[in-house]
């Protein structure tokens, strides 16, 4: 079965620091996402990606956060400098056409900043 | 008020028996539902997604929805400990917008043996 891929697994940084998150999305998906999830809180949207560009992002999304697909295979998440409340797991996920709405989550990566 | 409620348990039940995992939303403009299964440290997995309201069933699993009291339900048949989990309910606008899956809080069930 198809899978997103994420790298790395666990991912332990200095405050400050700059981070890149990569996932490798299902190939014949659309559209790519990347989501947060704190410990013991709610799984957040961070931002969605069509067509080589963001079509949403939430608040949490400031510019201190960006994404790139920079081939036809990779999706990442840039956190420039990181601060300790950005310590988390960060899911990627993708989707297909229009009319399917399920998404398929990668395993994480989980960031810690110290 | 949040936007989506999920009571977050813990729920223990013994093997066997039938689970019911509920939501509550606020946003009418929510029009796809889904259930997601989360294991300790890993990415949430899809297990069923709705659009109408109604019943689809799926195996032991069986999803509900009534968007007329803006309640969604998940159904565990003849549990088994395998089923032990988080479960997250999730949402999304009509076709068009939004993108972005609103979760609720996820309940945690544990299956006992």
């Amino acid at each position: 079965e198809p899978e997103v891929t994420q790298t790395p697994s666990h991912q332990v940084t200095q405050m400050g620091q700059e981070v890149i998150l990569r996932c490798v999305p299902i190939s014949n998906h659309l559209y790519f996402y990347w989501y947060r999830q704190i410990l013991g809180q709610k799984v957040e949207f961070l931002v969605s990606f069509y067509n080589n560009e963001i079509s949403e992002k939430s608040e949490i999304f400031d510019d201190q956060f960006s994404v790139e697909r920079p081939d036809g295979s990779n999706f990442t998440l840039k956190i420039r400098s990181t601060k300790l409340e950005d310590s988390a797991m960060y899911f990627c996920a993708s989707s297909g056409g229009t009319i399917n709405y399920g998404y398929t989550f990668g395993s994480g990566t989980r960031l810690t900043v110290v | 008020q949040k936007e989506v409620e999920q009571d977050p348990g813990p729920l223990s039940v013994p093997e066997g028996a039938i689970v019911s995992l509920n939501c509550t939303y606020s946003n009418s403009a929510f029009q796809y539902f889904m259930w997601y299964r989360q294991y300790s440290r890993k990415g949430p997995e899809l297990l069923m997604y709705t659009y109408s309201s109604g019943n689809k069933e799926d195996g032991r699993f069986t999803a509900q929805v009534d968007k007329s009291s803006k309640y969604i339900s998940l159904f565990i048949r003849d549990s088994q400990p395998s089923d032990s989990a988080t479960y997250l309910c999730a949402m999304l606008g009509p076709s068009g917008s939004a993108r972005q899956l609103t979760f609720g809080s996820g309940t945690q069930l544990t299956v006992l043996p």
